[in-house]
C-alpha cells in the first residue's frame, strides 16, 4: 500500500528565506506526483503537477523535483514572503489506483516578516 | 478554467438530520468527481469515487449506506450524510477530473465545513 510522509510536520522562517519542503512515498510506481497549497479552511490550490517522466517542474518561485526511484519529491520556495504561510500537500497518484490521490499529512509553513 | 464548486461552503445541524453537499464542475463535464474528507490538522482521506450515471465506488471502511452519493450529470455530484453524528463533523472536499482518463488531473472544491450539534 502506498504510503506518502511530508518531513517537517511544520516550519517557520524568516521571510526572504528559501523554504524547502520534502515529500516522501513508498512505492515509485507512481503516474503523476501533485504539490498542493492549502489556506484555513479552504480547499486546496495546485501548485505544480510533475508526471513521471519528469524530473523537475518550475512555476515563478516554485520549483519541485522527482526523483521516483528513490520515491522523493522536493519542492523549493526562494524568497520566501509572508504570503506563503500556509500548509502545503504533496499526493502522487499511483498507476494501478484507477487515478486516485494518496496524499502525505501535509507541513505547515508559516513565514514571518 | 477547470473551476469546482460547492454548496454550502459550511453547515450546522443537528444530531439524526441529513445533510446533502453539492459539488458543480463550472466549466467542464466531469466524468470522474472524487469525495474526500478532511479531519483537523489531518490530511485528506479519500472517501468515494463517483462516475456519471453509476454507483460510487468506497474507500474500505467507508459506509456506504451512511454517505450517499450520486452523480446524476457530468456536471454535479452530491453527497448526502444520512443520520449525521457529531464524530461526522469534518471539512469534505469534492474533486474533479476533466475528460474519459481518471488519470487526468484533479481539481478541487472550495470544500464545505460540516458540524453536527
Amino acid at each position: 500500500k502506498q504510503e506518502v510522509t511530508q518531513i517537517p510536520a511544520a516550519l517557520s522562517v524568516p521571510e526572504g528565506e528559501n523554504l524547502v519542503l520534502n515529500c516522501s512515498f513508498t512505492d515509485s510506481a507512481i503516474y503523476n506526483l501533485q504539490w498542493f497549497r492549502q489556506d484555513p479552511g479552504k480547499g486546496l490550490t495546485s501548485l505544480l503537477l510533475i508526471q513521471s517522466s519528469q524530473r523537475e517542474q518550475t512555476s515563478g518561485r516554485l520549483n519541485a523535483s522527482l526523483d521516483k526511484s528513490s520515491g522523493r519529491s522536493t519542492l523549493y520556495i526562494a524568497a520566501s514572503q509572508p504570503g506563503d504561510s500556509a500548509t502545503y500537500l504533496c499526493a502522487v497518484k499511483a498507476t494501478d489506483s484507477w487515478g486516485k490521490l494518496q496524499f502525505g499529512a501535509g507541513t505547515q509553513v508559516v513565514v514571518t516578516p | 478554467g477547470a473551476v469546482v464548486s460547492q454548496h454550502p461552503s459550511w453547515v450546522i445541524c443537528k444530531s439524526g438530520t441529513s445533510v446533502k453537499i453539492e459539488c458543480r464542475s463550472l466549466d467542464f463535464q466531469a466524468t470522474t468527481m472524487f469525495w474526500y474528507r478532511q479531519f483537523p490538522k489531518q490530511s485528506l482521506m479519500l472517501m468515494a469515487t463517483s462516475n456519471e450515471g453509476s454507483k460510487a465506488t468506497y474507500e474500505q471502511g467507508v459506509e456506504k449506506d451512511k454517505f450517499l452519493i450520486n452523480h446524476a450529470s457530468l456536471t454535479l455530484s452530491t453527497l448526502t450524510v444520512t443520520s449525521a453524528h457529531p464524530e461526522d463533523s469534518s471539512f469534505y472536499i469534492c474533486s474533479a477530473s476533466l475528460a474519459l482518463s481518471s488519470y487526468n488531473e484533479q481539481f478541487f472544491g472550495p470544500g464545505t465545513r460540516l458540524t453536527v450539534l
